[in-house]
């Protein structure tokens, strides 16, 4: 069936540097893609979202690129910081259902 | 952060028993899920709810049920735990259909021994 999935596993990086984070996805009917953020031992935070129809869109610190002709999509976070480890999941709303359907997810590692 | 509570936090319980895990909202919320969590798997939908009464399968429902009779409150039920159904389960609600953002609770690690 369609998938959502990931192509890093673990991700370290040092802080201060910038952190992208991918997701591929297989259903190209879906609506909306959507970053969560997970810290350990908590539930999934939401960070933002990106509509079909868009190809960019920025938060604080954060962006999210979708390329639908590859079926990509990617988190990218300016000046990571150690606040910023935890696992992220891409997930994705097809139409006729908002029900987010999530990935299996990527651990980001921020060391000091 | 949205008010949402789990209960229990943890629970072990053992293989045959009833098991029912509480999620309670405080935002007036329409939208309810309940999600597990496994190694490997990510989030698993089980079972949603789109107002009192009115619920539905997920992705993952053989084994559950749910009940909502109050907006507040949305019930998950393991009606005879199995080892397989050892996972963290997570309560999440939104706004409205069209709203991408879920709220979710902090989890239930439930053990079946």
């Amino acid at each position: 069936g369609e998938s959502v999935g990931l192509h890093l596993p673990t991700l370290s990086v040092q802080e201060g540097d910038n952190s992208i984070i991918n997701c591929a996805y297989s259903n190209s009917a879906s609506d909306y893609f959507i970053w969560y953020k997970q810290e350990s031992g908590k539930g999934p935070q939401f960070i933002i979202d990106i509509r079909s129809n868009m190809d960019k869109r920025q938060g604080q610190r954060v962006t999210v690129l979708l390329n639908k002709t590859v079926k990509h999509l990617s988190l990218q976070i300016a000046a990571t910081q150690p606040g910023d480890s935890a696992v992220y999941f891409c997930a994705e709303i097809s139409g006729g259902s908002y029900i987010p359907t999530f990935g299996r997810g990527t651990s980001l590692i921020v060391h000091p | 952060d949205a008010g949402i509570t789990q209960s229990p936090r943890h629970k072990v319980t053992e293989t045959g028993t009833p098991v029912t895990l509480r999620c309670h909202q405080t935002e007036n919320h329409r939208y309810m899920y309940w999600y597990r969590q496994d190694p490997g798997h990510g989030l698993r939908l089980i079972h949603y709810s789109y107002g009192v009464k009115d619920t539905d399968k997920g992705e993952v429902s053989d084994g559950y049920s749910v009940s909502r009779s109050k907006t507040e409150d949305f019930l998950l039920t393991l009606e005879s735990a199995t080892s397989s159904q050892t996972s963290v389960y997570f309560c999440a609600i939104s706004e409205s259909w069209e709203n991408t953002e879920a709220f979710f609770g902090q989890g239930t690690r439930l053990t079946v021994v």
